[in-house]
């Protein structure tokens, strides 16, 4: 199992970026993924969480958010390529994190983060 | 939201030495509960879930209990690359919450 997250950066207060995390080793489709943040210096904060293929009801898939991130964040994958994103708009200072990507054991968000990518970086700041 | 605590703060242990890191909930549940391991400029990694059960490759010196509201982590006699940051994160519902974490030095 690999996992590897791109597109941090140095952001402005208010701007948007995309994260990618590129997911190999594994059938990627068939497992929940999750973001999860952690702060310099600081704790970790689960961000949010995509169900996998083999859970989506008829509603689609499922998905979580921390209210911390609610209606700025977008989770999203694309099964055909094998990748996890994270849409960040409006993003404030206290964004500012090293964001992992991170595998359940399950397609159901069950919230075991099993394995874990390096993270990159993102720095709100004016 | 379940509010998860961790005690103590840092734990200084020699090595051999046995470790004994303890998880609080403020909400009781069964035992929807993982440990991971950090070590400074690492990923977490996963050790316990399901309070008990060691994730794959983890030594039989790492041990997890409890249930409800109460939560430890064992660590039987404590190698020079347990030392770490411990992490309990409960994922019974959302918002999945981790606690503050345990810092193991040398003692």
């Amino acid at each position: 199992v690999h996992l590897l997250e791109s597109g941090g950066g140095l952001v402005q207060p208010g701007g948007s970026l995309r994260l990618s995390c590129a997911a190999s080793g594994f059938t990627f489709s068939n497992y929940a993924m999750s973001w999860v943040r952690q702060a310099p210096g600081k704790g970790l904060e689960w961000v949010s969480s995509i169900s996998g293929s083999a859970s989506i009801s008829g509603s689609g898939v499922n998905a979580y958010y921390a209210d911390s991130v609610k209606g700025r964040f977008t989770i999203s994958r694309d099964n055909s390529k094998n990748t996890l994103y994270l849409q960040m708009n409006s993003l404030r200072a206290e964004d500012t994190a090293l964001y992992y990507c991170a595998k359940d054991v399950s397609s159901h968000i069950i919230a075991v983060a099993e394995y874990w990518g390096q993270g990159t970086l993102v720095t709100v700041s004016s | 939201e379940i509010v998860m605590t961790q005690s103590p703060a840092t734990l200084s242990v020699s090595p051999g030495e046995r470790a004994t890191l303890s998880c609080r909930a403020s909400q009781s549940f069964n035992t929807n509960l993982a440990w991971y391991q950090q070590k400074p400029g690492q990923a977490p990694r996963l050790l316990i879930y399901g309070a008990s059960t060691r994730a794959t490759g983890i030594p039989a010196r790492f041990s997890g209990s409890g249930s409800g509201t109460e939560f430890t982590l064992t660590i039987s006699s404590l190698q020079s690359e347990d030392f770490a940051v411990y992490y309990c994160q409960h994922y019974n519902n959302w918002p999945f919450t981790f606690g503050p974490g345990t810092k193991v030095d040398i003692k």
